[in-house]
């Protein structure tokens, strides 16, 4: 079946530290990937996507590049803020389950000042 | 409105009593989706519609969950006979077509006491 790993939290970083947060996943043919990042008291709100091998999709400073030989679409940020301070979830919609996003478990990221 | 709109916002309601969970998705977004998600986990998938009928209704975890969406455009999520366990936030989402990035609204909150 279709699955997303990703690193589990809480990451603790200081403000402007580099961020990486891994995902894998498992999908039969060519998914489609997500990050979704769910701020404090707030709903889920779309990061940024890659429809298909080696895209690369960005937002806000973070971006993730859809890497099939590896099956990862690891989230990174070159200098993080306190306001960066969310959990983070991995996200796949796969080409044999169309309308069902499979998620990960999410990582909390916890920037300090 | 320009996002997904969930109402209530918080329910807390006695076991056994039955609760209906109202999503209101963006103006012309074809598909709508339903996933619950427990503390410190990833969103779970419900029930997906296209339209007005349930494409896939895989995720309900048993017959007292129950979602309809009459005119392809508000959805209610059904729960009878509640139980403790159904406590979750219930998320909605819709997306432009099924294959495309889902907008979620911020959740109800279910409490079964």
């Amino acid at each position: 079946g279709n699955s997303v790993t990703q690193m589990e939290g809480p990451v603790t970083l200081s403000e402007e530290a580099f961020l990486t947060i891994n995902c894998t996943y498992t999908a039969t043919g060519y998914p489609s990937l997500f990050w979704y990042v769910q701020y404090p008291g707030e709903g889920l709100q779309l990061l940024l996507k890659a429809t298909k091998a080696d895209d690369k999709g960005s937002n806000k400073g973070f971006e993730a590049t859809y890497r099939k030989e590896t099956t990862s679409f690891h989230l990174e940020k070159g200098s993080v803020q306190v306001s960066d301070s969310a959990v983070y979830f991995c996200a796949l919609l796969a080409t044999d389950s169309w309308g069902k996003f499979q998620f990960g478990a999410g990582t909390q990221v916890v920037v300090t000042p | 409105g320009a996002g997904v709109s969930q109402t209530p916002s918080n329910k807390v309601t006695e076991k056994g009593k039955y609760v209906e969970l109202r999503c209101d998705p963006i103006s012309g977004h074809t598909a709508l989706y339903w996933y619950r998600q427990s503390l410190g986990q990833g969103p779970e998938f419900l029930i997906y519609f296209q339209g007005t009928g349930a494409a896939d209704d895989s995720g309900l975890p048993n017959d007292r969950f129950f979602a309809v969406r009459p005119e392809g455009s508000v959805s209610t999520l059904k729960i009878q006979r509640t139980e403790r366990g159904d406590s979750a936030v219930y998320l909605c989402a819709s997306s432009v077509y099924m294959n495309t990035e889902a907008f979620f609204g911020q959740g109800t909150r279910l409490t079964v006491v």
